[in-house]
């Protein structure tokens, strides 16, 4: 079983519509929970970062963090085209950053 | 303008050469990482640093090697010896190994002729 495990999709939606990414994990000791956007041929941006049980929201991005379910969300309200890319789960703690495969999303107009 | 630099963006190598690939930060964070990514595969870990001078293997070592002189600078040579290095590379640095925010350069795709 992996540390990590993210529905790779492919997940292709209507604008304005509201999308959910998720992961689940298996190791408690994770602290620090991060997504990042990453667009063809690009480095992978820092979208949201969260070390808490709890949502955050930064704009039409909330992220959501279940430590009693192993379980972290990332909601997008509202999706643009632009939004579509690769979004990745990123998961922290003892020393060491894992990763989930990736969930490529495309918002069609 | 801070962040990870990472050159060339495109890089292209013969059979049989060694190449090395630039990664430099400014974002004067301790820990710097090296990761590889191929089409429908996650992320995987090459070589991670904590602190100058000191480095440690990842997942997939074989074929790569590092140095860490300098706290902004972590470079990556791709050795005659990596039997399959077609793929997109990516920089990564934190302020410290595996805490906090990780932030990536714009990454090399390397491309062996």
């Amino acid at each position: 079983q992996k540390e990590v495990e993210q529905d790779p999709g492919p997940l292709s939606v209507p604008e304005g519509a509201i999308v959910s990414l998720n992961c689940t994990y298996s190791n408690s000791a994770f602290q620090y929970f991060m997504w990042y956007r990453q667009y063809s041929r690009k480095g992978p941006e820092l979208l949201m970062y969260t070390y808490s049980s709890g949502n955050k929201e930064d704009g039409r991005f909330t992220a959501q963090v279940d430590k009693s379910s192993k379980y972290i969300s990332l909601f997008i309200r509202d999706s643009q085209p632009s939004d579509s890319a690769t979004y990745l789960c990123a998961m922290s703690g003892y020393g060491k950053l894992t990763f989930g495969q990736g969930t490529i999303l495309t918002v069609h107009p | 303008d801070g962040g990870i630099t990472q050159s060339p963006k495109y890089l292209f190598r013969k059979e049989g050469q060694n190449v090395t690939l630039s990664c430099e930060q400014n974002l004067n964070h301790d820990a710097m990482y090296w990761y590889r990514q191929d089409p429908g595969q996650g992320l995987r870990l090459i070589y991670y640093s904590q602190i100058v001078n000191d480095f440690q293997k990842g997942d997939i070592a074989e074929g790569y090697s590092v140095s860490r002189e300098k706290k902004e600078s972590f470079p990556l040579t791709v050795t005659s010896a990596q039997k399959n290095p077609t793929a997109f590379y990516l920089c990564a640095s934190s302020m410290a190994q595996g805490e906090g925010r990780t932030f990536f350069g714009q990454g090399t795709r390397l491309t062996v002729v």
